[in-house]
Order: structure tokens, then C-alpha cells, then sequence
């Protein structure tokens, strides 16, 4: 019931194009959703996070979209671009709580 | 700001040594710190949680006597690596909360290599 679910493992999108990538959660207790990007050799960096009062948050050309009801959520990016190209994590917790990561999706953005 | 840098960022020893890796919180006080071990082209694994001034919370599988945790001040946590083999090379990441809040900030991650 801790797991979150995360898909594709990996997505190759042309440049302009929309990235979107899936996760699944299953513990209701969840109430904080953040998406990391991790380059690699690099740590995790915060690109947007979102709250279940919420069905849908953008900033840029990140969006997350939240579906409370079937426990889902995705990130969209817009507008892909090379520099987009990393590994990308889902991530839930339940108030200031440890975070449950997802599996990862490795983008590769084709200029 | 809310800045996490690590220290070092790659550290190569020899079997059988120790190896303290450190955390710091660089532009606030860290409620809690995370530790995470991340294996090539996997996610993230929580090794354990400290908050300052208490003993850590570890994940289960995680050996307490192999990864000592010391949380001595609200910005500096170290994780120590006592008689390091080389399964214990991995990319090793902290993380810390600001106050209460949910989010967590990531360190750059050190890489360590075990001879």
C-alpha cells in the first residue's frame, strides 16, 4: 500500500512535443504529490509538487494533473526540449512524512 | 534558498575502512534529515530518518551499526560508513525538511567507490 506506481520506465518524445508520465498511488493517506528531476550524477531537484485539494497545478510548462477518485497522477511538460532530457520521479507522502518514490522514467528529448 | 550541499561529492576507499559522508542545510534549519542510497539507473532508497538531537530511524534492511547517523545541529547531519566493502559503492543522497513543511530538498549526492 506504500507503493507508487510509475510509467513509462523510459519515453523518448521529439522535440516540441508533450512528455507525460504516469504514477499510481494506492494509500489514501497521501496528501502531498512533488515530482523531482535528477540528472545524472546529480541529486534531485524539485519541479513542481501538488495537493489533493487540487486537480490540476502549472507552473511553466510543468503541469501536474491530479485525479483524487482513481488515485492518479501525471506531469505533463509542453513543449519538450533537449535540456528536458533526465530522469524524472513521482513521489507521495502523507503530511511531513517520508517520501514514497516512484520507479523513475528516464526522457530523452530528440532535437 | 533552501540550499543542501554534501561533503565530499565522490570518495574512493579501501575494504575495510570508514567513510563519514556530511549533510548540510546551507540557509535554513533542517527539522529532518533523510538519507537516500541510489543504485544505476534505479530510484531512490531511504536508508534511514534523523531529526537533530535523536537517534535515527531506520528503514528495515538497513544495518544500524553499518551506517552510523549523527544529527548533531539543525543544519549538519553525517552518515558514516563503518568497515565499507564494496557493495557499499553506491550514489548516497541526503535530504532535509525546512520546519515543518513536506517538501524536501536534495544534496548533490555523494558517490562512493569501495577498493
Amino acid at each position: 500500500q506504500q507503493q507508487v506506481k510509475q510509467s513509462p520506465q523510459s519515453l523518448i518524445v521529439q522535440k516540441g512535443g508533450i512528455s507525460i508520465i504516469n504514477c499510481a498511488y494506492e494509500n489514501t493517506a497521501f496528501d502531498y504529490f512533488p515530482w523531482y528531476q535528477q540528472f545524472p550524477g546529480k541529486g534531485p531537484a524539485l519541479l513542481i509538487a501538488i495537493r489533493p485539494d487540487v486537480s490540476e497545478k502549472k507552473e511553466g510548462r510543468f503541469t501536474i494533473s491530479f485525479n483524487k477518485s482513481a488515485k492518479q497522477f501525471s506531469l505533463h511538460i509542453m513543449d519538450s526540449q533537449p535540456g528536458d532530457s533526465a530522469t524524472y520521479f513521482c513521489a507521495a507522502s502523507a503530511g511531513a512524512q517520508k517520501l514514497v518514490f516512484g520507479q523513475g522514467t528516464r526522457l530523452t528529448i530528440n532535437p | 534558498g533552501a540550499v543542501v550541499s554534501q561533503h565530499p561529492s565522490r570518495v574512493i576507499c579501501k575494504s575495510g575502512t570508514s567513510v563519514k559522508i556530511e549533510c548540510r542545510s546551507l540557509d535554513f534549519q533542517a527539522t529532518t534529515m533523510f538519507w537516500y542510497r541510489q543504485f544505476p539507473k534505479k530510484s531512490l532508497m531511504l536508508m534511514a530518518t534523523s531529526n537533530e538531537g535523536s537517534k535515527a530511524t531506520y528503514e528495515q534492511g538497513v544495518e544500524k551499526d553499518k551506517f552510523l547517523i549523527n544529527h548533531a545541529s539543525l543544519t549538519l547531519s553525517t552518515l558514516t560508513v563503518t568497515s565499507a566493502h564494496p557493495e557499499d559503492s553506491s550514489f548516497y543522497i541526503c535530504s532535509a525538511n525546512q520546519g515543518y513543511e513536506e517538501t524536501q530538498y536534495f544534496g548533490p549526492g555523494t558517490r562512493l567507490l569501495v577498493l
